[in-house]
């Protein structure tokens, strides 16, 4: 059974990074099929999707947020990494981590999600 | 970016009722449309997939259809355990996006 977890703190301040790990269970991370990705849920924006990483390492971003985002994969922890830095109020939301199908060289259907964790942004 | 608009924004039904949502592209994405279920404390579940592929082990009662730009959800005979926020979601292009989301409870 694919099981996502995610971790991190919920609280960080203004200016700083946020960083959180996804923990894969029940399912190879090194899959040639899939892509691990972060949404996140903010009440003013909506659900947004902020990027993914393949086993390889290789990224895609949201063009939105590609100039403060690194997300990252450990392949021998299982896990992958969302890393946004210089965040503002705006960033407080619920940030899943969540397996994507491949389709052609991209993350496709967003298949099996975490249970979401809160980030609040605030001094 | 593909722009996801879907309707209503929130509905009331009674149990065993027909529940409709759309959902419309901005632009053609083929079948690439899936639909989500979010309820409060629990990880997001993909209802439907490829616009009309139920997943494995849901109800028969969730289904879905349309191609191109027009979609539509149907949960045919609403449930107590339906109450939920419903999202359309595209994968034909990246960035990803979704739709506004659908509140569903009961009048």
């Amino acid at each position: 059974q694919v099981q996502l977890q995610e971790s991190g703190p919920g609280l960080v301040k203004p200016s700083e990074t946020l960083s959180l790990t996804c923990t894969v269970s029940g399912f190879s991370i090194r899959s040639s099929s899939h892509h691990w990705g972060w949404i996140r849920q903010s009440p003013g924006k909506g659900l947004e999707w902020i990027g993914s990483v393949y086993y390889s390492g290789t990224t895609n971003y949201n063009p939105s947020l590609r100039s403060r985002v690194t997300i990252s994969v450990d392949t021998s922890k299982r896990q992958f990494s969302l890393r946004l830095r210089s965040v503002t109020a705006a960033d407080t939301a619920v940030y899943y981590c969540a397996r994507h199908n491949r389709r052609r060289e991209s993350p496709g259907i967003p298949r099996y999600w975490g249970q979401g964790t809160l980030v609040i942004v605030s001094s | 970016d593909i722009q996801m608009t879907q309707s209503p924004s929130s509905l009331s039904a009674s149990v065993g009722d027909r529940v409709t949502i759309t959902c419309q592209a901005s632009q053609d994405i083929s079948n690439h449309l899936n639909w989500l279920q979010f309820k409060p404390g629990k990880a997001p579940k993909l209802l439907i997939s490829d616009a009309s592929d139920l997943e494995a082990g849901v109800p028969s009662r969730f289904s879905g259809s349309g191609s191109g730009t027009d979609f539509s959800f149907t949960i045919n005979s609403l449930q107590p355990e339906d109450i939920a926020t419903y999202y359309c979601q595209q994968d034909d292009n990246l960035p990803l996006t979704f739709g506004g989301g659908t509140k569903v409870d009961f009048k």
